[in-house]
């Protein structure tokens, strides 16, 4: 079946520190992935996606992810998260519809 | 260039009424797709229309339906609300032409059964 899944729910990190969000996917096409950010009473804001070809992709605000097939998986980081960044962030994948992970929620502690 | 557009962003309505949201999505997209997210259960694919068109579904019950227009703004309906279908409604617009195609939301719908 056809799934997303973002093993943290929760992360806390340090302004400044660096970040890293996993998310792996379950599908046996090629996926196209993205991530989302979701801040608090808001919809989604398109971060990053992966279609094909380089592994690692740039995104807005600093965020890169890197694309790992015999992992499947497709984890995003920053290397250095400021307090604005706290959000909750969503890993997809694309098969006619996306499918979501359950999100992670970052907490940026001053 | 305007982003995708829900209307209305806020609304409260009573068990057994129905509701009716709107999406113009992004200017030369033709596809809008909707998804509920509730704490509960995430994020979940409602629909997707395509040049007025609906062109995938879900695993929700008849009473959620949907329709999209000749210029591509869409609509979805609940009809008999239950108090399970208090969520955040979003659309989210793409070109639709490829599976490569960026997806774009909108801010949300906010629905409250009481």
């Amino acid at each position: 079946a056809q799934s997303v899944t973002q093993p943290d729910i929760h992360i806390t990190v340090s302004e400044g520190a660096s970040l890293e969000l996993r998310c792996n996917y379950s599908y046996g096409a090629t996926p196209y992935l993205f991530w989302y950010v979701q801040s608090p009473g808001q919809g989604l804001q398109l971060l990053l996606k992966y279609f094909s070809g380089d592994t690692l992709v740039q995104g807005i605000k600093g965020f890169e992810a890197e694309f790992k097939r015999s992992q499947s998986s497709f984890n995003l980081r920053k290397p250095s998260v400021h307090w604005s960044d706290a959000a909750e962030y969503f890993c997809a994948v694309y098969t006619g519809k996306l499918i979501f992970g359950q999100g992670t929620t970052l907490q940026v502690k001053p | 260039k305007a982003g995708v557009t829900q209307t209305p962003r806020y609304l409260i309505k009573t068990r057994g009424q129905q509701v009716t949201l709107s999406c113009s999505p992004i200017s030369g997209h033709r596809s809008v797709s909707w998804y509920q997210q509730t704490p509960g259960q995430g994020l979940q694919f409602l629909f997707e229309y395509f040049s007025e068109t609906q062109r995938n579904k879900g695993n929700f019950p008849g009473r959620f339906s949907g329709r999209q227009f000749s210029n591509s703004r869409s609509e979805m309906n609940v009809s008999t609300l239950e108090l399970g279908d208090s969520a955040l409604y979003l659309c989210a617009s793409s070109l639709g032409t490829t599976s490569g195609n960026t997806i774009y939301f909108g801010e949300g719908s906010w629905l409250t059964v009481v």
